[in-house]
């Protein structure tokens, strides 16, 4: 079985510093990779994936994560962090065999951002 | 369009009550997904459903769960009756059918917090 370890429960950094959020994961075959973030009384919205292909991708609200496979790593990135950032971070790994959608989550990691 | 609507957003209620939650998936999405988010587990997913089909729900905990989906626009998650450990937000998650740019890509209602006392 898949799964997906998020070693920072929470994470502090100032407004404009550059961000890096860790994940790893466990699975034999080639994983589908994802991060999702939940504001506050939000649900989940999913910032950006890998599938195949190019190792470095590229999410919405300037995210950016790179799948590593020697190290089983997923870590997402921004180079620049706004207040409007902080928010949990929970990134999945997920199998589809086009009619098995499940997707293991992390523990998540809680984001804050001082001025 | 709208999003997946969860209701009600709050629920209190006392131990051994019924609790129904309810959810309207985007018109279209063939999945639905309902997840439990704890502090102590994190998020679980509990039961999905295709095509109002329940597919997998060997993450429901006991039998006092239970989900259904008797229509494409609209499914339920009854706890009967209802323990404090129940206390939790549950979401629900519709998506389109699997394909390379879909695959994963759930979109989450708000939740609903549930505590039972």
């Amino acid at each position: 079985a898949q799964s997906v370890t998020q070693p920072d429960i929470h994470i502090t950094v100032s407004e404009g510093a550059s961000l890096e959020l860790r994940c790893n994961y466990s699975y034999g075959a080639t994983p589908y990779l994802f991060w999702y973030v939940q504001s506050p009384g939000q649900g989940l919205q999913l910032l950006l994936k890998y599938f195949s292909g190019d190792t470095l991708v590229q999410g919405i609200k300037g995210f950016e994560a790179e799948f590593k496979r020697s190290q089983s790593s997923f870590n997402l990135r921004k180079p620049s962090v706004h207040w409007s950032d902080a928010a949990e971070y929970f990134c999945a790994v997920g199998i589809s065999n086009f009619g098995n959608e499940k997707l293991t989550f992390g523990t998540g990691t809680r984001l804050t951002i001082i001025p | 369009d709208a999003g997946v609507i969860q209701s009600p957003r709050h629920e209190v209620t006392e131990m051994g009550q019924e609790v129904t939650l309810r959810c309207k998936p985007i018109s279209g999405h063939d999945y639905l997904f309902w997840y439990r988010q704890t502090m102590m587990r994190g998020l679980e997913l509990l039961i999905y459903f295709n095509n109002n089909v329940p597919i997998d729900d060997s993450g429901m905990p006991e039998d006092r769960f239970s989900a259904k989906m008797p229509n494409a626009s609209f499914s339920t998650l009854k706890i009967q009756p209802s323990e404090p450990r129940d206390s939790a937000v549950y979401f629900c998650a519709s998506s389109l059918p699997p394909g390379l740019e879909r695959t994963g890509e759930l979109f989450f209602g708000e939740g609903s917090r549930l505590t039972v006392l």
